[in-house]
């Protein structure tokens, strides 16, 4: 199946700081990449998804200017965490998909092995 | 109500026993279904897709009941390297005009020697 890498793979950070965390289709052309958190015993949230060169779909409740995404070739988005504090620790998950954007058919997304954020 | 909804477990099997685990979904208008499998702290992994027809992969056999918004997984001759969290995972199509990946809970197993 297709590989999506995902940088750093885990991150501690001090409450304040901004951290970048990069995933990459490694062997097809993401058209649209997804992130997604989740918290311990807590199922995945989808956060936000992002079509290549235009701006993110964010979901309810996840604010846009705290988790900058940016999706601007198609074998790599980032997701900024800005101004980080505990709470904003978390698994966080990436996924891509080939298929075209906008389009009606369900094509498969392929997960990144997450990043593990810590802000202490 | 949850979109997709799992029974959260655990469930405590001996090796060797068969387990079924059932998922509900809400939206009438989901196109596809998926069982994905999670180990602690590593990210979900595509176990089988699920069709209408039911489809078998070896131990494992899936089935979908559209009518009853119903989804199911079988695993049969249960090993202990089974033992994982089981994500149903339903794909939506969203007001926004786009599909999204929604996901159950998750149910967990533990197989015991």
């Amino acid at each position: 199946g297709a590989v999506v890498s995902q940088h750093p793979s885990w991150v501690i950070c001090k409450s304040g700081t901004s951290v970048k965390i990069e995933c990459r289709s490694l062997d097809f052309q993401a058209t649209t990449m997804f992130w997604y958190r989740q918290f311990p015993k807590q199922s995945l949230m989808l956060m936000a998804t992002s079509n290549e060169g235009s701006k993110a779909t964010y979901e309810q409740g996840v604010e846009k200017d705290k988790f900058l995404i940016n999706h601007a070739s198609l074998t790599l988005s980032t997701l900024t965490v800005t101004s980080a504090h505990p709470e904003d620790s978390s698994f966080y998950i990436c996924s891509a998909r080939s298929g075209l954007a906008g389009t009606t058919t369900a094509y498969e997304q392929y997960f990144g092995p997450g990043t593990r954020l810590t802000v202490t | 109500r949850k979109e997709v909804e799992q029974d959260p477990g655990p469930f405590n099997v001996p090796e060797g026993a068969t387990v079924a685990f059932n998922c509900t979904y809400s939206n009438s208008a989901s196109q596809s279904f998926f069982w994905y499998r999670q180990d602690c702290r590593k990210e979900p992994k595509l176990l089988m897709s699920v069709y209408s027809s039911g489809n078998e992969d070896g131990r494992f056999t899936a089935q979908l009941n559209r009518a009853s918004q119903y989804i199911s997984l079988l695993i049969r001759d249960s090993k202990l390297s089974d033992s994982a969290t089981y994500l149903c995972v339903v794909n939506s199509f969203t007001t926004s005009g786009t599909y999204k990946y929604i996901f159950g809970t998750g149910t967990r197993l533990k197989v015991l020697a």
